[in-house]
């Protein structure tokens, strides 16, 4: 077992660029998540899916779009990135029954907006 | 709406020293509550849970006990190692949160010195 799987690792872009960070999962969960990690602000949820074919805002959705592409896989796009978007980006994803409300993470991917 | 406060940090400890970090939250039903540890550069893990009233979570040394009347979950280790060193966050989740969104504390860093 992967867990969940974060591409890519590093990845620096122009400010305006855009990119598509890639999330995979293989413990067959329901739920998958984005945040974005900042100093002294801790995570703040970005994007999430419930299930295959919803998705909903969280609590930093500007600037973010997602794709829940299939029961593994969720992706964020930024279409135009910004400074303000430089930070570390984590993927998680949670079951069901009674270990539904943990989460369990990527290794993140850190993004520097130049 | 539901929130957790912890203790702000950095903590400074010696190593073999006791452990505590604060943590009470504010819910309107009732939450399950976790604490998650991220190492340097890594994701978030699952450190320990506790599911209902006067559980007590434990892992690795590490215990925390859902106190109800004191809205609280305080962490403690006996005897801490340099290992140990890392980020810890208090959370929590449950039907009242949206059923899979997690609610997480600022995080409290944590220096353990040899």
């Amino acid at each position: 077992n992967a867990g969940v799987t974060q591409t890519p690792k590093f990845q620096v872009l122009k400010t305006g660029q855009s990119m598509t960070l890639q999330c995979a999962q293989d413990m067959n969960h329901n739920s998958m998540y984005w945040y974005r990690q900042d100093p002294g602000m801790g995570l703040r949820l970005i994007y999430y899916s419930a299930s295959e074919g919803t998705t909903d805002k969280g609590e930093v959705p500007n600037g973010y779009n997602v794709s829940r592409l299939n029961k593994r896989e969720f992706s964020l796009r930024l279409e135009s990135a910004a400074p303000s978007q430089t930070s570390v980006y984590f993927c998680a994803s949670s079951g069901q029954g009674a270990s539904s409300y943990e989460q369990y993470f990527g290794p993140g991917t850190r993004l520097t907006v130049t | 709406g539901d929130s957790v406060t912890q203790m702000e940090g950095p903590v400074t400890l010696s190593e073999e020293a006791f452990l505590t970090i604060n943590c009470t939250y504010t819910a309107t039903g009732y939450p399950s509550l976790f604490w998650y540890v991220q190492y340097p550069g890594e994701g978030l893990q699952l450190l320990l849970k506790a599911t209902k009233a006067d559980d007590k979570g434990s892992n690795k040394g590490f215990e925390a006990t859902y106190r109800k009347e004191t809205t609280s979950f305080h962490l403690e280790k006996g005897s801490v190692q340099v290992s140990d060193s890392a980020v810890y966050f208090c959370a929590l989740s449950g039907i009242d949160t949206g059923g899979f969104k997690t609610i997480f504390g600022a995080g409290t860093r944590l220096f353990v010195k040899a």
